[in-house]
């Protein structure tokens, strides 16, 4: 089962903009994560961002939290062509055994227009 | 390269047939996950391993699939008596520690069942 859920599903945006993606989560974590994945390939860890954060920046990325919503952001700026792939954001859900594993939402796809 | 390969690249079966991959992850790493990923859609956890045990399966997993990690390294995943809508990537991880953090994933094993 998916933990999150991202929403656009899609974005197209031109080379220079900024992208938002969004995630929604269901259950309690202790950190939240964000892949990237290009077409056919393995995911790429992006930046983790732990519960009592709110917010981390990564060059020109920038991930916000609020787990009172159980929700989460990733912004993307200066977008270039390169950042063209799928962005998923992962999650330690708590699974029925009680442990946690690392889950995946369903995923953003940008395509950035050069 | 990330550190993590698995083995096969591509396999082709046929309907019927049992089929075996491997994932050898990076050596310091005691966890070792497992996912499906169909196309369009987030990596599905299938099972994760600390050191060699198995901690956690997913309750969606069919008895056909097993997973193995003798001696807490390289591990394997089986599925027996293979149908079409097992078709998908296979996507092996791993990380270090006792939490979930960054994972290291690998370039996954394409399954195609004809």
């Amino acid at each position: 089962s998916q933990q999150g859920e991202e929403d656009p599903q899609a974005l197209s945006i031109q080379e220079g903009e900024n992208a938002t993606m969004n995630c929604s989560y269901k259950t309690s974590i202790n950190n939240l994560q964000w892949y990237r994945q290009n077409s056919g390939r393995g995911l790429v860890h992006l930046i983790l961002i732990r519960s009592n954060e709110r917010e981390k920046h990564s060059g020109r990325l920038r991930v916000t939290l609020d787990t009172s919503k159980k929700s989460s952001s990733l912004l993307i700026t200066a977008s270039r062509a390169a950042d063209t792939a799928s962005y998923f954001c992962a999650t330690d859900a708590r699974m029925d055994t009680g442990r946690r594993a690392l889950t995946f939402g369903s995923g953003t796809r940008l395509q950035v227009q050069p | 390269d990330t550190g993590v390969s698995q083995d096969p690249r591509h396999k082709i079966t046929k309907r019927g047939q049992n089929v075996t991959f491997r994932c050898d992850p990076i050596s310091e790493h005691n966890r070792l996950y497992w996912y499906r990923q169909t196309l369009g859609q987030g990596p599905e956890f299938l099972t994760y391993f600390q050191n060699e045990a198995q901690l956690e399966k997913s309750r969606l997993l069919s008895d056909r699939f097993s997973a193995e990690r003798p001696k807490g390294s390289f591990s394997t995943l089986e599925i027996q008596r293979t149908e079409q809508g097992d078709s998908a990537m296979y996507l092996c991880a791993s990380s270090f520690g006792e939490m979930n953090t960054e994972a290291f994933f690998g370039q996954g094993t394409r399954l195609t069942v004809v």
